[in-house]
């Protein structure tokens, strides 16, 4: 299994305050990935990184902010959680562009925000 | 925006059968094409990649490729129970970091 934890692995919040998820790899790929997962919508990309303080957003990046300071970190930042932002949190390492890399995937975050 | 369907099923079949699960995508400069399975209440795990026209076997399982159709997909051979699963296409375009995935097939194998 790909060296990929997330933390927390489980969280309930109330809508406005602020929550990190972090994501560690033991792998050293260089690009990493959040994406939320909700039924009807299967897995969108939050954001991802290409590097180390190389960030872009994904297709559903609105009230989130990311941070990656080391190889093996990468934040997913929810600024002021909302009830929309209750889902399961899915991070993903990949080694690098070539058509065959793939994507590994963390445990799983599952999010409840009150 | 750039869009992978795939029905979401479920599709039942019996045990020993041919699941045939499938995708279509929008960009055509999509150049590969993987499938994951993901068992209830888990993160999705990788069965196969795809990205030469044509088939491509492991095991029980083909992925079969057609780009001037955009059309990619995954042939269970033998299902078995432990094959009951939602199955997530993903594409990655040409040039990008990026994969988008479809919404998942839920597959049922009856025993």
């Amino acid at each position: 299994d790909a060296g990929i934890t997330q933390s927390p692995r489980h969280k309930v919040t109330e809508t406005g305050t602020p929550v990190t998820l972090r994501c560690h790899q033991t792998e050293n790929h260089r690009y990493m990935y959040w994406y939320r997962q909700d039924p009807g919508h299967g897995l969108r990309l939050i954001h991802y990184s290409y590097g180390v303080k190389d960030t872009d957003k994904g297709e559903v990046s609105d009230g989130y902010s990311v941070s990656r300071s080391k190889t093996e970190d990468f934040l997913l930042t929810l600024e002021s959680a909302t009830s929309s932002q209750t889902s399961v949190y899915f991070c993903a390492i990949s080694p690098g562009t070539a058509m065959y890399n793939e994507q590994f995937f963390g445990p799983g975050t599952r999010l409840t925000v009150l | 925006q750039k869009e992978v369907e795939q029905n979401s099923g479920p599709l039942s079949v019996p045990e020993g059968a041919i699941a045939s699960l499938n995708c279509t995508y929008s960009d055509r400069g999509s150049q590969s094409f993987f499938w994951y399975r993901q068992y209830s209440g888990k993160s999705p795990e990788l069965i196969m990649f795809i990205y030469s026209n044509g088939d491509k076997e492991d095991g029980r399982f083909t992925a079969q490729l057609n780009k001037a159709s955009q059309y990619v997909s995954l042939l269970i051979r033998d299902s078995q129970p432990s094959d009951s699963a939602t199955y997530l296409c993903a594409v990655r375009g040409s040039g990008t970091y990026k994969y988008i995935f479809g919404t998942g097939t839920r597959l049922k194998v009856l025993a």
